[in-house]
């Protein structure tokens, strides 16, 4: 399966633990995006990464969540001190430039967060 | 205002119907328009894209952009039950930042 794979699938931890998740996008893919979906909503936009420089992040991302994506490959999010409001789906996506301007994200699986 | 409203549904209706799913939006920047079906449990994936206005067909699926009335759309014929699913528009600036609808819920009974 070459599409975008996240690890782990699931994850319930108590508040106040700290979460990593890992993303691995498709391999010739240069962009990276992290967003959270929460039920009933669309997918929120977390971070951006184009190859390993972390272009954007969004105000929703406080400083309890960083993101890295060392050597341009595969990302990792860390979610420190984690709170019940952090309960979501983390998806993970990734794209390649196109013609005219395109963007086509490409989505994983997400890593579902239950806080207790 | 949210840059893009979309109808959550649920919206739910007879195999073989045609169904039409609705976004409007407010910022005149967004040049890009696409939308994603995503099965519960699942994340994401892209059905069609179009650029600017008009309408685009992909088999039982059509796309239809009106930018003077920031008013987009897909059309579903033939509806099947394997179409029950959450329906996403997503909208891009030519930026790297896709804002997505809040997705509306697609029921096909058989």
């Amino acid at each position: 399966d070459t599409g975008v794979s996240q690890d782990p699938r699931h994850k319930i931890t108590k508040r106040g633990q700290n979460v990593t998740f890992r993303c691995d996008p498709i391999s010739e893919h240069n962009r990276l995006y992290w967003y959270r979906q929460t039920l009933g909503q669309g997918p929120e936009f977390l971070t951006y990464f184009q190859n390993e420089a972390q272009l954007e992040k969004s105000r929703l991302l406080s400083d309890r969540f960083s993101a890295e994506r060392p050597k341009g490959s595969f990302s990792t999010l860390e979610i420190q001190r984690t709170e019940q409001g952090d309960s979501a789906m983390y998806l993970c996506a990734s794209s390649s430039p196109g013609t005219g301007g395109t963007d086509t994200q490409y989505f994983g699986p997400g890593t579902r967060l239950t806080v207790l | 205002q949210k840059e893009v409203e979309q109808d959550p549904g649920p919206l739910s209706v007879p195999e073989g119907a045609i169904v039409s799913l609705n976004c409007t939006y407010s910022n005149s920047a967004f040049q890009y328009f696409m939308w994603y079906r995503q099965y519960s449990r699942k994340g994401p994936e892209l059905l069609m894209y179009t650029y600017s206005s008009g309408n685009k067909e992909d088999g039982r699926f059509t796309a239809q952009v009106d930018k003077s009335s920031k008013y987009i759309s897909l059309f579903i014929r033939d509806s099947q039950p394997s179409d029950s699913a959450t329906y996403l528009c997503a909208l891009y600036t030519g930026g790297f930042k896709t804002i997505f609808g809040a997705g509306t819920r697609l029921f096909v009974k058989a």
